[in-house]
């Protein structure tokens, strides 16, 4: 059964001070995994797709990387509007659906 | 574009009532998903469709959750009756092909009392 754990559960920050997150996931033939923002009261927003160990993707503040066993979401110099529910979800071979990550919540003080 | 469209947007019910939930997926998306959130257990896919037809619905609960997908613009998630614990926040979502992300709708936050 295809498996995301994310760490830490919750993550506070200073404006400005860089971090990551943790996605471990076990799947059976990875097809890809997925990164989500969710801000309360709305539905996970889409940021990025890796399919392979060793491939990175970026976008403004946040970077993506990915291996065999784990995937990071870098965040860069962090700003306030950062702060949301990052969710991780990963796709296994054969199945359309994507199995997600509890999420980490991540709050940045100015 | 407006993107996946929920209704209602919040639901108070009482413990025994049937409760229907309402989804338009994006013009063109072929597959289309429903998730529960909860604090304790995230997000749990419950049903998903490909070309309107059910794949797989090992994710519902029990007898008292069905979903219909009648054509490709519209989707029901019927709960009958109700009970306490299905409360909960429980998004649609769309997807063009497989590979790409989800686009999710803004969810339905039901309470059932």
């Amino acid at each position: 059964e295809d498996q995301v754990t994310q760490s830490p559960e919750a993550l506070r920050l200073q404006e400005g001070e860089s971090s990551s997150l943790n996605c471990s996931y076990t799947v059976s033939g990875l097809r890809g995994l997925f990164w989500y923002r969710q801000d309360p009261g709305k539905g996970p927003e889409f940021l990025f797709t890796l399919y392979s160990a060793g491939e990175e993707k970026e976008k403004e503040r946040l970077k993506a990387t990915l291996t065999k066993k784990e995937s990071f979401l870098h965040i860069t110099a962090p700003k306030p509007e950062d702060s949301a529910t990052y969710l991780c979800a990963v796709q296994g071979g054969g199945s359309e659906k994507l199995v997600f990550g509890k999420g980490t919540k991540l709050t940045v003080n100015p | 574009d407006a993107g996946v469209i929920q209704s209602p947007r919040h639901e108070v019910t009482e413990m025994g009532q049937e409760v229907t939930l309402r989804c338009k997926p994006i013009s063109g998306h072929n597959s289309l998903f429903w998730y529960r959130q909860t604090m304790m257990r995230g997000l749990e896919l419950l049903i998903y469709f490909n070309n309107n037809v059910p794949i797989d619905d090992s994710g519902m609960p029990e007898d008292r959750f069905s979903a219909k997908m009648p054509n490709a613009s519209f989707s029901t998630l019927k709960i009958q009756p109700s009970e306490p614990r299905d409360s909960a926040v429980y998004f649609c979502a769309s997807r063009r092909d497989s590979g790409y992300g989800y686009t999710f709708g803004s969810g339905t936050r039901l309470t059932v009392v």
